[in-house]
């Protein structure tokens, strides 16, 4: 049973740079889209990027500026830096195991994300 | 704003059927995947693909699609299914940018 163990730093002052790591246990980590995702506090999910295990990335246009994710597939791990944070980054943050595909009788393709962490929350304040 | 676009609330009864939409034009393309979010937890995989649940979601949970909409049914709720769903899919632009819809508040009365 694959999980996502994360951790990081909770309190940030503006201007810093986030940093994030999520761990996978007990599963492969090549297939996948390793994800990273959002939560301010009272709002919806926002998708922040995602890496998969060679190193390629997308990231949400919104915060391409500022995030870069990176992976080290010796440890089976994956990061998130965020630079130049304000208050407006404060929320829990998420990583997921993200998974694509065509199902090939309707030729549609899926996407899904079906395995998270517990969430970090970090407050982002002077 | 989202590309992804639901109804912000949503209430059933009790032991019967609601369906909670998702509409954006990605859907033409993508499958939407439907995540169930409690308060003060991560959020939970219950819809994926054409219509699959995980190991562990009840049958009663269902998705279905048409168009530019993708539904989520819930057949019977029950009271522990109150919670915040989420849909989930690539963006319209082909570059593989994931997007959330802005989610459905669900309460069951």
């Amino acid at each position: 049973q694959v999980q996502l163990q994360q951790w990081g730093a909770g309190l940030l002052k503006p201007s810093e740079t986030l940093s994030l790591t999520c761990a996978v246990y007990g599963g492969s980590f090549s297939g996948y889209y390793w994800s990273w995702i959002r939560q301010p506090p009272g709002k919806g999910l926002e998708w922040i990027g995602e890496i998969n295990h060679s190193g390629s990335t997308n990231y949400n246009p919104s915060l391409k500026s500022r995030v870069t994710i990176s992976v080290d597939t010796s440890k089976n791990q994956f990061s998130l830096k965020l630079s130049s944070v304000t208050a407006a980054d404060t929320a829990v943050y998420y990583c997921a195991r993200g998974c694509q595909g065509h199902h090939k009788p309707s030729g549609g393709v899926f996407y899904y994300m079906d395995v998270w962490g517990k969430g970090t929350t970090v407050t982002v304040s002077s | 704003s989202s590309e992804l676009t639901q109804d912000p609330a949503v209430s059933v009864a009790l032991g019967q059927t609601v369906r909670i939409t998702c509409q954006g034009d990605s859907l033409r393309s993508y499958y939407a995947s439907w995540y169930q979010q409690k308060p003060g937890q991560a959020p939970v995989l219950v819809i994926y693909g054409k219509n699959n649940r995980p190991s562990g979601i009840p049958d009663r949970f269902s998705g279905s699609s048409s168009g530019n909409t993708a539904s989520l049914t819930i057949t019977g709720a029950q009271a522990e299914d109150e919670a915040d769903y989420y849909c989930n899919s690539r963006d319209s632009s082909g570059n593989r940018i994931g997007v959330f819809g802005g989610g459905t508040k669900l309460t069951v009365l």
